[in-house]
């Protein structure tokens, strides 16, 4: 079954580190994305790619950093700039907007991150 | 900017009630509107869309339709059901593919 896993469920963090989540999608879309998830605050956009080889910054990029070297991949590095890296990090991919106007956003299952 | 507003929860149910949760949007030209849904430690899952104006979306008993003179986008069910229970978002999708979302409303089904 086609779909996107991100990995680890829940990763723990000490201060000062850089810790990266991993997101891999067998769907072939070709768009991905990052999303914070806070209580009551929604989904906030961190990073969001089109294409292979190139990103943009979403709504709440500082702290973070992407990477995106193949198409099935999109992985997420919360560095120790980001103060406040308790959260739940959700990856979605879906076509290219060239291809198919307003598909929808299909979501992995998410990476809770905590400090220790 | 865009941006979604949607009612405050959580909402209580009993099993077999109707459901209405509130979705209202602000945004330029003629967005796309989404509903999904999380449940408890899962990522979202997309429950309905519409992509124009007077589109009614539908699944799983779940409707919404879009109604640009009021920008809104209302969910409902007839019957709500215990497995119902989850966190709901809305959302709307304006300019390269962005998504949108409100804050999510809890719905607590009782049997």
């Amino acid at each position: 079954d086609g779909g996107i896993t991100q990995s680890p469920k829940y990763l723990f963090r000490k201060e000062g580190q850089n810790v990266t989540l991993s997101c891999e999608q067998n769907l072939n879309h070709d768009a991905m994305y990052w999303y914070r998830q806070d209580p009551g605050q929604g989904l906030r956009l961190i990073y969001y790619s089109q294409i292979v080889n190139d990103f943009q910054k979403g709504d709440i990029a500082e702290g973070y950093s992407v990477s995106r070297e193949k198409k099935e991949s999109f992985p997420l590095t919360v560095t120790s700039a980001q103060k406040n890296p308790t959260a739940f990090y959700l990856c979605a991919s879906s076509l290219n907007i060239g291809r198919a106007f307003n598909q929808p956003q299909h979501f992995g299952d998410g990476t809770r991150l905590s400090i220790l | 900017g865009n941006s979604v507003t949607q009612m405050e929860g959580p909402v209580t149910l009993s099993e077999e009630a109707f459901l209405t949760i509130n979705c209202t949007y602000t945004a330029t030209g003629y967005p796309s509107l989404f509903w999904y849904v999380q449940y408890p430690g899962e990522g979202l899952q997309l429950l309905l869309k519409a992509t124009k104006a007077d589109d009614k979306g539908s699944n799983k008993g779940f409707e919404a339709t879009y109604r640009k003179e009021t920008t809104s986008f209302h969910l409902e069910k007839g019957s709500v059901q215990v497995s119902d229970s989850a966190v709901y978002f809305c959302a709307l999708m304006g300019g390269f593919q962005k998504l949108v979302f409100g804050t999510g409303t809890r719905l607590l089904v009782s049997p």
